[in-house]
């Protein structure tokens, strides 16, 4: 069974600082690995997903994340962060290559930037 | 931009009553999920839909649960007798294949509120 863990389920960060939320998984196959956003009354939004190939993924609105297989962690960056970046953010993983491709969770953070 | 809708936004109702939360996909998707995520608990996958048929269902997805695409733009999540432990936030989502690197793009959500 997959499962996700995001250790912090809250982080204060000020404006313009940097910031990285993190993102670790358990499974016994491969996987996807998505972070998806929700912004205030909205619904999730994906910022970025790494399917294969190169590490370090870039995704909408400045962010990246880079896959660590010996770590199994995926952890989200942003070198310098907004007002407007303050939303909760959910990372997941689904099946490679796997009969369908539901998306498990994890708990969410909650990023509260600052001015 | 095309998306996922879903009505209505809260939705309250009384232990033991029927509800049925609509979705209307993104108009040229094939596959459809639900999932609900509880007051500071993590989202959770409860159905997978394609070809009028479920796909996948989660533990979660009991005999209480039913999910339909009634006509060509709607998909239906009802739930027949409502308990208090189903007050959750309930996301529909939508993606044009099944294969796990596919984006799901999700709905803003149904708040469902059983008293």
């Amino acid at each position: 069974a997959q499962s996700v863990t995001q250790l912090d389920s809250q982080v204060p960060v000020f404006e313009e600082a940097p910031v990285e939320l993190r993102c670790n998984y358990s499974s016994s196959v491969s996987v996807y690995l998505f972070w998806y956003v929700q912004y205030p009354n909205q619904g999730l939004q994906l910022l970025l997903k790494y399917l294969s190939g190169s590490t370090l993924v870039k995704g909408i609105n400045g962010f990246e994340a880079e896959f660590n297989k010996s770590q199994t962690s995926f952890h989200l960056r942003k070198p310098s962060v907004h007002i407007s970046d303050t939303a909760e953010y959910f990372c997941a993983v689904s099946d490679y290559g796997g009969a369908t491709n539901k998306l498990i969770f994890g708990t969410g953070t909650l990023l509260a930037v600052q001015p | 931009e095309p998306e996922v809708t879903q009505t209505p936004s809260h939705q309250v109702t009384q232990m033991g009553q029927e509800v049925i939360l609509r979705c209307v996909p993104i108009s040229n998707h094939l596959y459809f999920y639900w999932y609900r995520q509880i007051l500071g608990q993590k989202v959770e996958f409860l159905v997978s839909f394609y070809n009028n048929e479920i796909s996948e269902k989660s533990e979660i997805f009991d005999d209480q649960f039913s999910v339909e695409r009634p006509d060509g733009s709607n998909f239906t999540l009802k739930i027949r007798s409502t308990k208090l432990e189903d007050s959750a936030m309930y996301f529909c989502a939508s993606s044009e294949e099944v294969r796990g690197a596919d984006t799901q793009y999700f709905g803003p959500g149904t708040r469902l509120t059983v008293l």
